[in-house]
This record gives structure tokens, sequence and C-alpha cells, in this order.
């Protein structure tokens, strides 16, 4: 069935570091692709989204690329900011199955002065 | 004003008692979900609903039930409590773009303790 794999955390880093969080897929019919953040106390929001092959998702610096042929939407980000410290899902939806959700696990960021 | 809202935001009971959360939207959505967040699980789908008179069993729905009351209020009710069922539990909605892609707005969860 659909899944996500989701490098598993916690990542800690400085601020103004470089960022990737690595997202994997697999999917039977052609999934859109999300990233989901979720900061302390607080729901999930939706950070950025894909839904084509070689679509590039992008909010607030941060940037996602579906790559069909690795199935991978990794996380990025140039220059990291304590304020980005959250929780970050991968997720996918696709057609096939209803436009069920199928999040990863999550990936805690610590983004420290 | 929050677009979808979740009632009580935390609530501490015993084992054996019933509850419900209840999960409220004024987006327009259609689609209504219930998701548990437990640590190092991510989320897991308890129950949807594509519509009032839809309703469909997640991945985990043992031990739960729903109530679509409108399309705006979606509950979700433990018959009978259990310690195993102590975590964070969001509502969800999206509404089916044009381009086939649904999107999930979450409301900010509510944080259940079962002693």
């Amino acid at each position: 069935g659909d899944s996500v794999t989701q490098m598993e955390g916690p990542v800690t880093l400085s601020e103004e570091a470089f960022l990737t969080i690595n997202c994997t897929y697999t999917a039977t019919g052609y999934p859109s692709l999300f990233w989901y953040v979720q900061y302390p106390g607080e729901g999930l929001q939706l950070l950025l989204k894909a839904t084509k092959a070689d679509d590039k998702g992008s909010n607030k610096g941060f940037e996602a690329t579906y790559r069909k042929e690795t199935t991978s939407f990794h996380l990025e980000k140039g220059s990291v900011q304590v304020s980005d410290s959250a929780v970050y899902f991968c997720a996918l939806s696709a057609p096939n199955t209803g436009n069920q959700f199928y999040f990863g696990t999550g990936t805690s960021l610590t983004v420290i002065p | 004003d929050a677009d979808v809202t979740q009632t009580p935001r935390n609530r501490i009971t015993k084992t054996g008692k019933r509850i419900m959360l209840e999960c409220s939207q004024t987006k327009g959505h259609d689609r209504m979900y219930w998701y548990r967040q437990d640590p190092g699980l991510g989320l897991r789908l308890i129950y949807y609903s594509f519509d009032v008179k839809d309703i469909n069993k997640g991945e985990i729905s043992d031990g739960y039930s729903v109530s679509r009351q409108a399309q705006a209020k979606f509950s979700l009710s433990l018959e009978s409590a259990i310690p195993n069922q102590t975590a964070l539990y969001f509502c969800a909605t999206s509404d089916l773009g044009l381009a086939g892609t649904d999107t999930q707005y979450f409301g900010p969860g509510t944080r259940l303790t079962v002693l």
C-alpha cells in the first residue's frame, strides 16, 4: 500500500546551517506530496506541496522537489533559524486511495543560536 | 477565528468512562478526519467522512466511533476509554481541489489522558 518514510530525528542544527530532511514514498498511482510543520503545542500546518513530477514546492525559504525517478520529496532550507524549530511531517495523497493522507513519523528539528 | 476548532483542548479521564471530542469547521469543506498522534508513530487515521452521509473506518478505528452531525461538525467518541488511548487527537478537513489535489487543514488538537 501507499506509505511515506522519512528520516528519523531528532535533528539539531546551529542557526544558519543547511537543512535536509529526507522523505521517500511508495505509491501505486500519481500522488501529491506534502510537507507539514507542527510547532510546539499546535496542530499541523501545511508548509508546501507538489502535485506532479518535477514540481518544486516552496514556502518560507523551504523547498522540496517531487522526484518520481527516486520516489523522493526531500525538504531543504539554506539557512535555518531558531524559529524553524518544530516537527516536520512528510505526507502523500493519492487519488487511487480516495485521496487518503499517509503521513511519515515526523522529524523533530531543534535550531540552537 | 480559527477555521478548525476542537473541544476540549485537554481532558483527563478514568478508565471505562465515555468521552466525546468535538470538531467544528468554518472552511465549508465536505471532508473531515480524525487522527491520533503518538510519539514515534506519527499520525494515524481513525475515521474519515467525505460528506454527512459517508463515514469510513481508518487504520485504527477499534474502540472509537464517530458522528457527522452536519457538514461543519464531526465528533469522535471513546465508548469506554482505556489507558492506551492516551494520545493527542487531531481533527482535519479537506476539499478536493480543481486538480484533484487534497490539502488537509488541522485543528489545534485535543490532549487526552486516560488514567
